[in-house]
């Protein structure tokens, strides 16, 4: 069984802070990990694929690396705000199969 | 473009009744992948259809069905319906198969099903 697991579980940030968490994936086989925003009563939406070790995504205050000698990606929010309250999901491809999803990290941004 | 669409979005049926979910993936994605959600799991994985064709399938059982249509629209069934099976039931539409390259996915709003 391959697990994506995703730390911590959920997280309180106050507005205008910085933050970040972590995506642990086993690192054979791997081929693309995912990130997804999911708003409450909205779709996942995609942020970033990522394939290549060392690979950096930025979009807007949000930006992901990836490690996949070591099988971890960081996603970072500067300077968070109200809108940034969302589950976070990460997921992976192994084998260059489907996507095997974390349990994700619920942020919550406090004004 | 319209997105991925879901009817219903939400359901409630009784143990023992059987269920047909439908998805209409994004106009030009000839693959749809099924995932079911319960409080406290990750989206799990049931299975993928691509040019009508059963790509992969998950750790579900047999009470687990689909099928895709020519016109790339999905329906997933769910038979003999027990309590565990109350879930978000979220179908993702993407232009590739999983298999032929990194996949983005793109997702619907889901089917909210309670069995009581």
């Amino acid at each position: 069984i391959l697990n994506v697991e995703q730390s911590p579980q959920s997280l309180h940030v106050q507005e205008g802070d910085s933050t970040n968490f972590t995506c642990s994936f086993p690192s054979s086989n791997f081929y693309a990990l995912h990130w997804y925003r999911w708003e409450t009563a909205k779709s996942p939406e995609a942020l970033f694929v990522m394939t290549l070790n060392g690979d950096e995504k930025k979009k807007g205050r949000i930006s992901a690396t990836l490690n996949t000698k070591e099988g971890y990606s960081y996603l970072y929010i500067k300077g968070s705000q109200p809108e940034d309250s969302a589950t976070y999901l990460c997921a992976s491809n192994f084998g260059n199969e489907k996507l095997t999803f974390g349990t994700g990290t619920r942020l919550t941004i406090i004004p | 473009k319209a997105g991925v669409t879901q009817t219903p979005r939400y359901l409630i049926k009784t143990r023992g009744q059987q269920v047909t979910l439908s998805c209409s993936p994004i106009s030009g994605h000839r693959s749809v992948s099924w995932y079911q959600q319960t409080p406290g799991q990750g989206l799990q994985f049931l299975f993928e259809y691509f040019s009508e064709t059963q790509r992969n399938k998950g750790n579900f059982p047999g009470r687990f069905s689909g099928r895709q249509f020519s016109n790339s629209r999905s329906e997933m069934n769910v038979s003999t319906l027990e309590l565990g099976d109350s879930a978000l039931y979220l179908c993702a539409s993407s232009l590739r198969s999983s298999g032929s390259g990194w996949n983005e996915q793109f997702f619907g709003p889901g089917t909210r099903l309670t069995v009581l």
